[in-house]
């Protein structure tokens, strides 16, 4: 059982490109969820799915979108890539019920 | 929106040393987590905690869940080279996301 597979591990854009982080868990949890981990600042969550179909914002959802594409899968999508978006990129999973979360190993991307 | 203040910021110790650390917040929460990130790695949890008063153990780690439901505590006995990594609490009322706190970075020396 791989858990929480995240991919790319590490991406450069310039200013203004587009990308799509990938997520899959073979947890068989209802939830996921999208965190950004900044120096200094925690992990802070852009959005979440408690459920296949639903998404909502979290903290800091401004220049991103999400996908939850099945049960398995939940992509983030920046559209117009800047540099505040430099940061590490995680993952994670939930039962919903207790609210357990396990996370992926990140994604580390900078933009230029 | 909710916080979380986590102290210390960091600690630096020697191998064989205890060490403490809390997570307070003026909100109650209904459940503590405790994870910890080594370099390069995603957050693994530890300890989950879900009563007010509820110690939990696991190996040479003990977290606690504050009586008044607004903290938390974990600690680490004989310390080891292998527990450097940022610790972070979590907590989580009802009806809302995981809110965490900002990390205790922990070095030891051996």
């Amino acid at each position: 059982n791989a858990g929480v597979t995240q991919t790319p591990k590490f991406q450069v854009l310039k200013t203004g490109q587009s990308m799509t982080l990938q997520c899959a868990q073979d947890m068989n949890h209802n939830s996921m969820y999208w965190y950004r981990q900044d120096p200094g600042m925690g992990l802070r969550l852009i959005y979440y799915s408690a459920s296949e179909g639903t998404t909502d914002k979290g903290e800091v959802p401004n220049g991103y979108n999400v996908s939850r594409l099945n049960k398995r899968e939940f992509s983030l999508r920046l559209e117009s890539a800047a540099p505040s978006q430099t940061s590490v990129y995680f993952c994670a999973t939930g039962t919903g019920v207790r609210n357990e979360q396990f996370f992926g190993p990140g994604t580390r991307l900078t933009v230029l | 929106g909710q916080q979380l203040n986590q102290s210390p910021q960091s600690m630096f110790i020697q191998e064989g040393e205890d060490v403490s650390m809390n997570c307070t917040s003026s909100s109650i929460f209904n459940t503590w987590l405790w994870y910890k990130q080594e370099p390069g790695e995603g957050p693994v949890l530890l300890i989950a905690l879900y009563k007010a008063g509820e110690l939990t153990s696991n190996g040479r780690l003990t977290a606690q869940f504050g009586i008044t439901r607004k903290d938390s505590f974990l600690n680490i006995s004989a310390s080891i080279p292998s527990d450097v990594g940022i610790y972070f609490c979590a907590g989580l009322q009802a009806g809302t996301a995981l809110i965490f706190g900002k990390g205790t970075t922990l070095s030891v020396s051996s």
